[in-house]
């Protein structure tokens, strides 16, 4: 069964601190890894993708790896925000047939 | 460049009463998707289309859900009756080109449903 699983679940953390997200996956055939970051009441907006090939990938002060042959996946956040606080949720596409399969997300919460 | 819009934002229904949400894909995206967002959980696909034709229904309850999009632009999905497990949000998203390697997907804000 297609599944991607996140943890921590929840995680709170100082303004200025740097943390790392973490997505296991057991999806066939994999297609490609992206992570969404979602605020409160607004539809998830896209992070990073990433394909087979590559196994980092940045976008300002996030960074994603990925490992597919242990098919994990790990968002680093450096220097928090108080605006990063929203959930991050993992996302991996199966090759052909236009799916994806969503993590549950994991809620992060950066406080000052 | 406009994303994708829905409405309403918030829907307060009592249970047995019928809901309709609004759609509308960021132009000239062929493929609309609708999701279920429960809380704390990431989205479930209900209904994939490409152009007007649904695709991928395998996930929408049909017993109480339909969703159209008749002129392969924008799209309603209607619950009838809502029950109190219906709620939830409502996510819609687009993307350009179904056959891209990519398949990125852009969502909307999300319509909150509150079943009473």
């Amino acid at each position: 069964k297609n599944q991607v699983e996140q943890s921590p679940q929840s995680l709170i953390i100082l303004e200025g601190k740097n943390c790392t997200l973490q997505c296991n996956y057991t999806v066939s055939p994999f297609s490609n890894l992206r992570w969404y970051k979602q605020d409160t009441g607004r539809g998830p907006v896209s992070l990073t993708i990433m394909t087979f090939s590559e196994n980092t990938k940045s976008n300002g002060r996030y960074t994603a790896t990925l490992d597919a042959d242990t098919k994990q996946s790990s968002l680093h956040i450096t220097a928090s925000q108080l605006s990063d606080s929203a959930s991050y949720i993992c996302v991996v596409s199966v090759e052909y047939g236009n799916k994806l399969v969503f993590g549950a997300g994991t809620i992060l919460r950066v406080k000052s | 460049e406009a994303g994708v819009v829905q409405s309403p934002r918030y829907k307060i229904i009592e249970k047995k009463q019928p809901v309709a949400f609004w759609c509308n894909p960021i132009s000239g995206h062929n493929t609309l998707y609708w999701y279920l967002q429960n809380l704390g959980q990431g989205p479930e696909l209900l209904i994939r289309y490409e152009n007007e034709e649904a695709v991928d229904d395998s996930q929408l309850p049909k017993d109480r859900f339909s969703a159209e999009r008749l002129k392969g632009v924008d799209s309603t999905l209607k619950i009838q009756p809502a029950e109190l497990g219906d709620s939830a949000v409502y996510l819609c998203a687009s993307s350009p080109d179904p056959s891209g390697s990519l398949n990125e997907q852009f969502f909307g804000p999300g319509t909150r449903l509150t079943v009473l």
